[in-house]
């Protein structure tokens, strides 16, 4: 089975510029998580959705940060414009359903993005 | 508010050597699930163990197995006879049952087992 899949999976922007990350999920899963992980900490959630609708996009800084699931199935996280704090690697995980014990999250190898 | 604190930033061992992270948590709900992941160089996540609030017991899977203790709200993880090949960041998360599912991790614990 075909893990979830990120491209591109290195990015160096200079600030101010804009950029595009896209997630392909595990097939089947309905569930769709953006997270970002500064370097030496824990991911952070950005974004969940469940289908193509948004289920929790509490920390997502969305004067800069936009993601869409149009069809269900991919995803795009779009940062504009960037800054330097946002020099991060950005991870997608999918799970099969929202909640219970079929909530596993896979993760994808992420996308590591440099803002200079 | 939910919480996962690891204290250890890293943790430098020789091969063969035991090891044990930690992992502490805070939440308000009485149902949640634990979970540890390993992130090797390559940046992958991989899942490595899942323990839900109810189940107390300890598990063991080879050479890894996980301890955990609601008195304390503490879920251990140790290595025995750890090899280089487990030089991994390793992060503890946390997921209630009352929101949407997603995970609060904590700020993980560099671990590298010298030869």
């Amino acid at each position: 089975e075909a893990g979830v899949a990120q491209s591109p999976r290195y990015k160096i922007i200079e600030k101010r510029q804009s950029v595009a990350f896209w997630c392909n999920p595990i097939s089947g899963h309905a569930t769709l998580y953006w997270y970002q992980q500064i370097l030496g900490q824990g991911p952070k959630l950005l974004i969940q959705f469940q289908n193509n609708g948004v289920v929790d996009d509490s920390q997502l800084p969305k004067d800069r940060f936009s993601a869409e699931r149009l069809k269900g199935v991919d995803s795009t996280l779009k940062i504009q414009p960037a800054k330097l704090e946002d020099s991060a690697v950005y991870l997608c995980a999918s799970s099969l359903a929202l909640a219970g014990a079929y909530n596993e999250q896979f993760f994808g190898p992420g996308t590591r993005l440099t803002v200079l | 508010a939910q919480k996962v604190t690891q204290a250890q930033t890293e943790i430098s061992v020789v091969e063969k050597e035991d090891v044990t992270l930690d992992c502490v948590y805070e939440t308000r709900d009485t149902t949640y699930y634990l979970f540890w992941y390993k992130q090797p160089p390559s940046g992958e996540l991989v899942f490595l163990i899942r323990r839900n609030s109810f189940d107390e017991q300890n598990e063991i899977s080879g050479r890894y197995s996980w301890n955990f203790q609601k008195s304390t709200s503490s879920f251990n993880f140790t290595i025995t006879a750890s090899q280089v090949v487990d030089s991994a960041v390793y992060f503890c998360a946390l997921r209630s049952t009352s929101n949407t599912g997603k995970l609060i991790f904590g700020q993980g614990t560099t671990l590298q087992v010298k030869p």
